[in-house]
């Protein structure tokens, strides 16, 4: 059954820093794999997503990478800005593009 | 505006009175699913879509129903709710190829009493 796992649960840095935040997953037979982050009491917004096929993605300061044959995932954050604090959650897809495994998320604090 | 809606967003309930949340997407997407948030659990998939009149389950089905009748609802049921149904629910919808990019919804916070 596949596990996804987000080390650290919490993160608090100082703003301007460049930041990596990590997923894993036990099971490397995926779909793809997606980073999200959801503010307080909000919804879930996509960030980045990466099929299988894939080793990175960008948008702006945010680069995600994905290597299937470790399990891992990252999500390299450049420049931190307080308006980065959120939660990060990093979700799987599995190979036959139906089920969708969440991590725990990653608590991001940007201190000003 | 591309959007996922759910209703309600709120709702306090008892134990065992049948409940249903709506979720409505403008995006002709195929696939939809539904999602519980707890502290220290994170977001568990209850049931998904891959489209009309498919469902399947998820990691954490039970207690719950869903239907597919048309492509653009995804109502989620609770026909006799219990406590340890409090919580966080997100409904989700994508295309089922490729760009599978998932949408949130706003969530709706569920209290069964």
């Amino acid at each position: 059954k596949q596990e996804v796992t987000q080390i650290p649960a919490a993160l608090s840095v100082p703003e301007g820093e460049n930041l990596v935040l990590n997923c894993s997953f036990t099971d490397s037979a995926i779909y793809n794999l997606q980073w999200f982050r959801q503010d307080p009491g909000k919804g879930l917004t996509s960030l980045l997503l990466i099929q299988s096929s894939q080793r990175e993605q960008t948008s702006g300061r945010l680069n995600a990478s994905l290597d299937k044959s470790s399990g891992r995932s990252t999500l390299y954050i450049a420049a931190s800005q307080p308006g980065d604090s959120a939660t990060y959650l990093c979700a799987v897809k599995d190979s036959s593009a139906s089920k969708i495994i969440f991590g725990s998320g990653t608590r991001l604090s940007i201190r000003p | 505006e591309a959007q996922v809606t759910q209703n309600p967003r709120y709702l306090i309930t008892v134990t065992g009175k049948k409940l249903t949340v709506t979720c409505s997407q403008n995006m002709n997407h195929e696939y939809m699913s539904w999602y519980r948030q707890d502290p220290g659990l994170g977001l568990r998939q209850i049931y998904y879509s891959m489209n009309v009149e498919v469902t399947d389950k998820g990691d954490v089905p039970e207690g719950y129903k869903v239907s597919r009748k048309e492509k653009r609802n995804f109502p989620l049921i609770l026909e006799s709710p219990s406590p340890n149904q409090t919580s966080l629910y997100f409904c989700a919808s994508s295309y089922q190829g490729r760009p599978d990019t998932q949408y949130f919804g706003p969530g709706t916070r569920l209290t069964v009493l």
